[in-house]
């Protein structure tokens, strides 16, 4: 009864390839967000969906591009992977932001560039 | 452009001890105030939230106070226990019309001591 789920948990593959991570949440949520922790554990927001429409793009490349194809479900691809794309990247939703109910998060797929 | 700075980055305390984590946040005009723990290889559990117009939170150990104006928040754990260790990040949440971005802090790791 995972509320928020994120396929793979691991992801090693080499620089230069193309790669997704799925993201599901069974909560109800209209809202939901891909962030990226950096080795220095620094957790930062890269794009939110709303009721499956981009409300949040933050500067990230665009190799990176998130995909919702419905409420539940926001998935994250990644084109010509570079070294610096090595992350633990999570997933997350919410009821409306301006609900002042949490994010809830998922466990978090490490990404590893060789 | 927000920014959240916790203080300290790492704390070690014995086990049953009292303690306060810190947080500040830049620009004042928050929606609310979060805090999460996160554990080794996890994603992060939402532990309390503060709306803008509170001045504090109480779950348990744990209490979360607000001062807006001073743009700071404190955690605060009594009786501390081995299992409190993990990680605390403390985000705050700022609206730009109908966007609303939750901004993290690089984080306090506690390590309580049996």
């Amino acid at each position: 009864d995972t509320a928020v789920s994120q396929t793979p948990k691991y992801l090693v593959t080499q620089m230069g390839n193309d790669k997704s991570i799925k993201c599901e949440q069974n909560l109800g949520h209209d809202t939901m967000y891909w962030y990226k922790q950096d080795s220095k554990k620094f957790l930062k927001i890269m794009f939110s969906y709303n009721n499956k429409e981009l409300i949040i793009n933050e500067t990230v490349p665009n190799r990176f591009s998130p995909k919702s194809p419905d409420k539940a479900h926001l998935n994250l691809h990644i084109n010509s992977l570079e070294l610096g794309d090595s992350a633990v990247y999570f997933c997350a939703s919410s009821q409306v932001p301006g609900s002042n109910q949490p994010q809830h998060f998922g466990d978090g797929t490490r990404l590893s560039i060789l | 452009k927000q920014e959240v700075t916790q203080i300290p980055a790492a704390l070690s305390v014995p086990e049953g001890e009292n303690l306060v984590l810190n947080c500040s946040f830049t620009d004042s005009a928050i929606y609310n105030l979060q805090w999460f723990r996160q554990d080794p290889g996890k994603g992060l559990t939402s532990l309390l939230l503060i709306q803008s117009s509170q001045r504090e939170q109480t779950s348990g150990r744990l209490n979360a106070s607000l001062d807006k104006s001073s743009g700071r928040s404190t955690l605060y754990i009594a009786a501390s226990q081995p299992g409190d260790s993990a990680t605390y990040l403390c985000a705050a949440l700022n609206s730009g019309g109908s966007n609303y971005k939750l901004t993290f802090g690089k984080g306090t790791l506690l390590t309580v001591n049996p």
